[in-house]
C-alpha cells in the first residue's frame, strides 16, 4: 500500500531561524495536503497541492509539490513560537489519506 | 457553525469494560474516520467509513468496533479485546475522494 514519509522526526529551531521539512510518497499522489497540530490539540488542514511543480505560500509557510508528485516540503521562514507542533503531510490513496508520522517543531526562544 | 464533535473529552476506564466514543458531524459529510494517536506518535487509521451503513478496518481495526446508521454519527467502542487502549482518540470526517479533512477535538481514553 501507499506509504508516507516524513522527515525529520523532530526539528528544533531557534526562533527566527528557517527551517524545512520533507514528505515523500512511494507512489504519484494525485493531491498532497498538510495538516498541523498544536500540542495538545488536534490536525488542523493547512493546505493542499495538486498540481506537479505548485508552489503555495501562507504568510511565512512555503508548501512546495515536487515535479514528480511524489515529494513535497513545507519551509518556514524565521520561526515564531506560534510555529510550534506537528506538521503532517499526507496523500490520498485508496480513497482515503496516507498520513506522514509527522515532523514534530520546538521553538527555543 | 458546522463542525464534528466528539465527546467526552476525558475518559476514564477500568481494564475489561466495553468503552463507546462518540462523534458526530453536521458537515454533511459522507466520509468520517477513526484515527489513533499515541504520545509522540502519529495518526494510526482505525476505521472508515465513506457511506452510511457501510464501513471499512483500516490498519489497526482489531479490539475495536464501529457503527454507521447516520450519516452525521460514527460511534467507536473500544473492547476488552484492545491490549492497550490508553490513547488520544481522534475522528474526521471529509465531502470525499481528495478532500480535505476536518478532526474532531479528539477523546483522550484512559484505561486503569
Amino acid at each position: 500500500g501507499q506509504q508516507v514519509m516524513q522527515i525529520p522526526q523532530y526539528q528544533h529551531v531557534q526562533e527566527g531561524e528557517d527551517f524545512t521539512t520533507y514528505c515523500n510518497s512511494s507512489t504519484t499522489l494525485s493531491n498532497i495536503q498538510w495538516y498541523k497540530q498544536r500540542p495538545g490539540g488536534h490536525p488542523v488542514f493547512l493546505i493542499q497541492l495538486v498540481k506537479s511543480g505548485e508552489v503555495k505560500k501562507q504568510k511565512r509557510l512555503t508548501f512546495q509539490f515536487g515535479e514528480a508528485k511524489k515529494n513535497s516540503s513545507l519551509h518556514i521562514t524565521a520561526t515564531q513560537t506560534t510555529d510550534v507542533g506537528t506538521y503532517f503531510c499526507a496523500g490520498y490513496g485508496d480513497y482515503k489519506l496516507s498520513f506522514g508520522a509527522g515532523t514534530t517543531v520546538t521553538v527555543r526562544a | 457553525d458546522g463542525g464534528i464533535t466528539q465527546s467526552p473529552k476525558y475518559l476514564f476506564r477500568k481494564e475489561g469494560q466495553n468503552v463507546t466514543l462518540s462523534c458526530e458531524q453536521n458537515l454533511n459529510h459522507d466520509a468520517m474516520y477513526w484515527y489513533r494517536q499515541d504520545p509522540g506518535q502519529g495518526l494510526r487509521l482505525i476505521y472508515y467509513s465513506q457511506i452510511v451503513n457501510d464501513f471499512q478496518k483500516g490498519d489497526i481495526a482489531e479490539g475495536y468496533s464501529v457503527s454507521r446508521e447516520k450519516k452525521e454519527s460514527f460511534p467507536l467502542t473500544v473492547t476488552s479485546a484492545q491490549k492497550n487502549p490508553t490513547a488520544f482518540y481522534l475522528c474526521a470526517s471529509s465531502a470525499g475522494q481528495y478532500s480535505s479533512y476536518t478532526f474532531g477535538s479528539g477523546t483522550r481514553l484512559t484505561v486503569v
